[in-house]
């Protein structure tokens, strides 16, 4: 049975600081997904990850996958406090499997 | 704009009064799915339709209903709430198949009382 787990699951972070979520998976998948969820709404699809190596940037995210690993990342970079929420990866493994979720706070 | 629209936003519901949810897309996508989402939790995926053919997952408990009329509409009926089922609705579209990127509604607050 796939499994997919985040950490860390709660983040409090200072604005201009970096950070990476990782997000680690039990067997092999082709396909990687990180959403972005804000308190009370929807998911927002952020990346697809497609092949091992597959790096993906937008604004101050950028996701990579390492499929050999089951592992990918999201790296904040210069966090501002618009990236307040959160993210879950989730894995095609005949459905999308999520993680836990990473729930970010970004503080002045 | 093509879109997963779901109405309503939300829902109040007494306890174990029947309840419909639903779902409509602009995008002409193949596959559409109905997820439960608690707080704090992940989204757990309930049953998809792809195309006429319906899905259910092994855990979804028989009180969850689903019709999918045509394919722009789905419906989620709750045929006796509980208050364990007081939770976040969500549902998503996608173009081809379960691989494929999956665009999900603002999603429909169910609250049971």
């Amino acid at each position: 049975e796939l499994k997919v787990e985040q950490n860390p699951l709660f983040l409090s972070m200072q604005e201009g600081k970096n950070y990476t979520i990782y997000c680690n998976y039990s067997t092999t998948s082709d396909r990687l997904y990180w959403y972005r969820q804000d308190p009370g709404k929807s998911l927002e699809s952020l990346f697809v990850l497609l092949s091992n190596g597959a790096v993906k940037q937008e604004g101050r995210l950028m996701a990579s996958l390492d499929t050999k690993a089951r592992l990918s990342t999201l790296h904040i970079t210069a966090a501002v406090h618009d990236l307040s929420a959160t993210y879950f990866c989730a894995v095609e493994g005949g459905k999308l499997i999520f993680g836990q979720g990473t729930e970010l706070s970004v503080k002045p | 704009d093509a879109m997963v629209i779901q109405n309503p936003r939300y829902q109040v519901t007494q306890f174990g009064k029947p309840v419909t949810l639903s779902c409509s897309q602009t995008l002409n996508h193949n596959v559409m799915y109905w997820y439960q989402q608690k707080s704090s939790q992940a989204p757990k995926l309930l049953f998809h339709y792809y195309d006429k053919d319906f899905n259910n997952e092994a855990d979804t408990p028989d009180n969850f209903q689903s019709r999918r009329p045509n394919t722009s509409f789905c419906f989620l009926d709750i045929r006796s709430p509980g208050l364990g089922d007081a939770a976040m609705y969500l549902c998503a579209t996608s173009r081809v198949g379960l691989w494929d990127t999956q665009y999900f509604g603002p999603g429909t607050r169910l609250t049971v009382l």
